[in-house]
């Protein structure tokens, strides 16, 4: 399977822990997303990576989210000190911009986060 | 603010019937508009749309973009159960700008047999 994937795809966790999820985005995309998706919404955008370049974040990014991309392919994103809130399907989507500016983005399947 | 608005929320037709799923959009910097399907994971690409009045086409769906009047539409004809699904609606930006996907909360398909 060629495309984007996540792991863990369900993760459990109680109040007050850390998780840490991770995207594997298609092998040639340079770009790389993180979006948040609640029940009844569209997805958010969290946070983006050109290559190992994080070029923007959003103001739903609170400092208990860190996200990384070291070496411009798999990344990370870490939710320290959970809160029920927290509770949401993660989706990381990649893209490979053309000199045309075309940025089709492509969703792996979603870690669901369950904060009890 | 930018906004994208999605409607129906809802929808349930029977299959063979022909819906047609709305999108408006405020948006700045718009580049492109883009349709997903999403079952029970993640949004899986439809179309993407950057032109006005060229109508994009992939089976049974079909999608239109009109830049002056700020909307989108998707058809569907002799839909199916397999079709049943929701369908989001998400707009991107010019490159230099923010690359961000800004999502309508999506219209919820229902087929029935």
């Amino acid at each position: 399977d060629t495309g984007v994937s996540q792991d863990p795809r369900h993760k459990i966790t109680k109040r007050g822990q850390n998780v840490t999820f991770r995207c594997d985005p298609i092998s040639e995309h340079n770009r790389l997303y993180w979006y948040r998706q609640t029940l009844g919404q569209g997805p958010e955008f969290l946070t983006y990576f050109q290559n190992e370049a994080q070029l923007e974040k959003s103001r739903l990014l609170s400092d208990r989210f860190s996200a990384e991309r070291p070496k411009g392919s798999f990344s990370t994103l870490e939710i320290q000190r959970t809160e029920q809130g927290d509770s949401a399907m993660y989706l990381c989507a990649s893209s490979l911009v053309y000199a045309s500016g075309s940025d089709e983005q492509f969703f792996g399947p979603g870690t669901r986060l369950t904060v009890l | 603010e930018d906004k994208v608005v999605q409607s129906p929320l809802s929808l349930v037709v029977h299959e063979g019937d022909t819906v047609t799923l709305n999108c408006s959009y405020e948006v700045t910097n718009f580049r492109s508009l883009l349709w997903y399907k999403q079952e029970k994971k993640a949004p899986t690409f439809l179309f993407m749309l950057t032109s006005s009045g060229i109508e994009k086409k992939s089976g049974r769906l079909s999608s239109i973009l009109d830049k002056k009047e700020l909307f989108s539409i998707l058809n569907i004809t002799a839909t199916q159960t397999g079709d049943s699904a929701i369908y989001l609606c998400a707009v991107g930006r010019y490159r230099g700008a923010t690359n961000k996907l800004i999502f309508g909360t999506g219209t919820l398909l229902a087929v029935q047999p």
